[in-house]
């Protein structure tokens, strides 16, 4: 199975500073299509996940452009520009290159 | 509007079964994979299982095969999971998920004596 690691959040983050969490994994998530098959998540608290971008770097339909999705086939940053309030919770990152589809543990977000 | 309405959670002892469904309306159903995600208490989010769009296609994390089943009524527009010989380590909120784009809020299953 493809192991997804996430790193850790200097938290707090103050309220209008950038944040970048990353994900690394185990195989290359790149097909022979091209894409990298790399999805990142908000989930806020009691709420359920929101997508936020697919294939590494598209954002998701109503998500703002402070969220930014980068990396190479196995090591990937997401980007938050101008965290706001709204921004806090816990960040999955998710690999859906072949199943088992694995999501890594998750990063918290806390704004100070 | 796209939505995802789970059911069928609740509180089911160790051996049993259960079977979750979930509804989906605003989008055409028979177009989408889908997918059951579930999180246990305090913990992360954990793929399931996934099916194709006309469901001769079926996924499965390797802790549940042989044991959950993963199927859909493109028909009624639902997804289900019939989860038998559960086990306390299945207690989780499921979510289902179109192509992990949508998600429903999730059912609580909870397996204890």
């Amino acid at each position: 199975d493809i192991v997804m690691t996430q790193g850790v959040l200097p938290n707090p983050v103050p309220s209008g500073e950038s944040a970048s969490i990353t994900c690394r994994s185990s195989k290359s998530l790149v097909y022979k299509d091209g894409k990298t098959y790399l999805n990142w998540f908000l989930q806020r608290p009691g709420q359920s996940p929101q997508l936020l971008t697919y294939w590494m770097s598209t954002r998701a339909s109503g998500v703002s452009d402070r969220f930014s999705g980068s990396g190479s086939g196995t090591y990937f940053t997401l980007k938050i520009s101008r965290v706001r309030a709204e921004d806090a919770g816990v960040y999955y990152c998710q690999q859906v290159r072949e199943y088992p589809n694995t999501f890594g543990a998750g990063t918290k977000l806390e704004l100070k | 509007e796209v939505q995802l309405v789970e059911s069928g959670g609740g509180l089911v002892q160790p051996g049993r079964s259960l079977k979750l469904s979930c509804a989906a309306s605003g989008f055409t159903f028979s177009n989408y994979d889908m997918a059951w995600v579930r999180q246990a208490p305090t913990k992360g989010l954990e793929w399931v299982a996934s099916i194709s769009t006309g469901g001769g296609n079926t996924y499965y994390r390797d802790s549940v095969k042989g044991r959950f089943t993963i199927s859909r009524d493109n028909a009624k527009s639902t997804l289900y999971l019939q989860m038998d010989s559960l086990r306390s380590e299945d207690t989780a909120t499921y979510y289902c998920a179109s192509r992990f784009a949508y998600w429903g809020q999730g059912t609580l299953v909870t397996v204890s004596s």
